[in-house]
């Protein structure tokens, strides 16, 4: 089955203690993305990856860091999490190239984090 | 950039009501177009999309048609169900990667 795998699905830590979520997809995806979604602003990208070894910000990355090794893992590394980190976070795939353009996104079923 | 501007929720409505969920895009080019759905507890999963002008995208007994003299992409289902309310994004793709998202929409359908 097609699909996006994060873990944990849900993880409550303490402030400044590093973590990392996982996010790995068997679609053979070029491009994937981490977002998080907080009440009243929607989805918000921390940061994005266009193949491997290529990353790139979003619009929220300060505080987080990823990776991408190979095509089908990016995790997500919270090094020293703090409390305004609380949040959903999800994680997402896309084809990518000319041959499959504008085509949907693909969304792992979200890790709830809490940081106390 | 891409952008998307959707209306503000909750919207709530009874069973069987009609829904309407309001939908603009700024976008270079000619972008494909998206409605994706979160049910409680879940991740997003696209809802419909249209590629071109003047296509309608459908599924699940809901609708939008793509207006491009009107950058509008608005969702909507004639009769709503209990079982329908979630969160509704609407979002623009101006090329290859991965659409910009609207804040969403939270729909709340009472029995």
């Amino acid at each position: 089955e097609a699909q996006v795998t994060q873990n944990p699905r849900y993880l409550i830590t303490v402030t400044g203690k590093k973590l990392t979520v996982t996010c790995s997809q068997n679609m053979n995806h070029e491009y994937m993305s981490w977002y998080r979604q907080d009440p009243g602003l929607g989805l918000r990208q921390i940061y994005y990856s266009m193949n491997v070894e290529v990353t790139d910000k979003g619009d929220v990355p300060e505080g987080y860091k990823v990776s991408r090794k190979e095509k089908r893992n990016f995790p997500l590394i919270l090094e020293s999490p703090s409390p305004n980190q609380t949040s959903l976070y999800f994680c997402a795939s896309s084809p990518r190239g000319a041959s499959v353009p504008n085509t949907e996104a693909f969304f792992g079923q979200g890790t709830r984090l809490t940081v106390v | 950039g891409d952008s998307v501007t959707q209306m503000e929720g909750p919207v709530t409505l009874s069973e069987e009501a009609f829904l309407t969920i309001n939908c603009t895009y700024t976008a270079t080019g000619y972008p494909s177009l998206f409605w994706y759905v979160q049910y409680p507890g879940e991740g997003l999963q696209l809802l419909l999309k249209a590629t071109k002008a003047d296509d309608k995208g459908s599924n699940k007994g809901f609708e939008a048609t793509y207006r491009k003299e009107t950058t509008s992409f608005h969702l909507e289902k004639g009769s709503v169900q209990v079982s329908d309310s979630a969160v509704y994004f609407c979002a623009v793709s101006g090329g290859s990667y991965i659409p910009t998202f609207g804040r969403g929409t939270s729909l709340i359908v009472h029995p």
